[in-house]
């Protein structure tokens, strides 16, 4: 699987965006970019994923670099119930375990 | 609520023993998965089940096995048990446990804390 590098945490105001970046320069063509995320004491939560076009659902948007070796997770506007831990994973077509990594622990203030 | 239950959501052994951690998947999910989450290892995969098989393997110790079972349930076996397997346990399920085209979302439950004295 490719390998990502993301910040260890970020920081923003409630009601801000929010650009979560990740990079994941050895992925592979057919890899699908996933985004989860962990709130605290809960299991991880699927937040979107994408291929090569830039994604929008009711949580977040991803927009892929068209070399698909980076994506940036934006929240549109955060909120306090968005601090979690984000995480980004290419995953390949010829499996589906995730592998979480560290993640980027992001923080909401009011 | 992601519709994953497992259960027991605590427990507390101690070393040398042997525990069994369940999970019922989501109603229509086929693909059951382990993972293991410490402070030192992060969310580690385990183990995937699609429909009573099993499909994909990742650091699972030998000391721990799983089965899927023909209602879909699954459940992680952990023998043996050593200070170094207390970690929360997630169990996920998808309906059809693919990558892709287009991949399935894993819904993850809320995890069995173990402790392992």
């Amino acid at each position: 699987d490719a390998k990502t590098t993301q910040p260890n945490s970020m920081e923003s105001n409630e009601e801000e965006p929010v650009h979560l970046p990740c990079n994941h320069s050895t992925i592979s063509g057919t890899d699908y970019i996933h985004w989860y995320r962990q709130l605290p004491s809960q299991g991880p939560e699927y937040v979107i994923h994408g291929l090569t076009s830039n994604v929008n659902n009711r949580m977040a948007s991803l927009a892929i670099a068209e070399d698909r070796k980076s994506s940036t997770l934006i929240l549109h506007r955060a909120t306090l119930r968005d601090a979690a831990v984000y995480y980004c994973m290419p995953v390949a077509s010829s499996g589906y375990a995730l592998n979480f990594g560290k993640g980027t622990s992001l923080l909401v203030t009011p | 609520d992601s519709g994953v239950t497992q259960t027991p959501k605590h427990l507390i052994t101690a070393t040398g023993q042997r525990v069994t951690l369940r999970c019922s998947p989501r109603s229509g999910d086929l693909s059951v998965y382990w993972y293991q989450q410490s402070l030192d290892q992060g969310l580690q995969f385990l183990i995937q089940y699609y429909n009573g098989e099993e499909r994909a393997k990742g650091n699972i110790l030998e000391r721990f096995s799983a089965q899927q079972f023909p209602d879909l349930h699954s459940e992680l076996n952990l023998s043996s048990l050593e200070l170094g397997d207390s970690a929360l346990y997630f169990c996920a399920s998808s309906v059809q446990g693919r990558a892709g085209p287009p991949p399935d979302t894993q819904y993850f439950g809320p995890g069995t804390r173990l402790t392992v004295l």
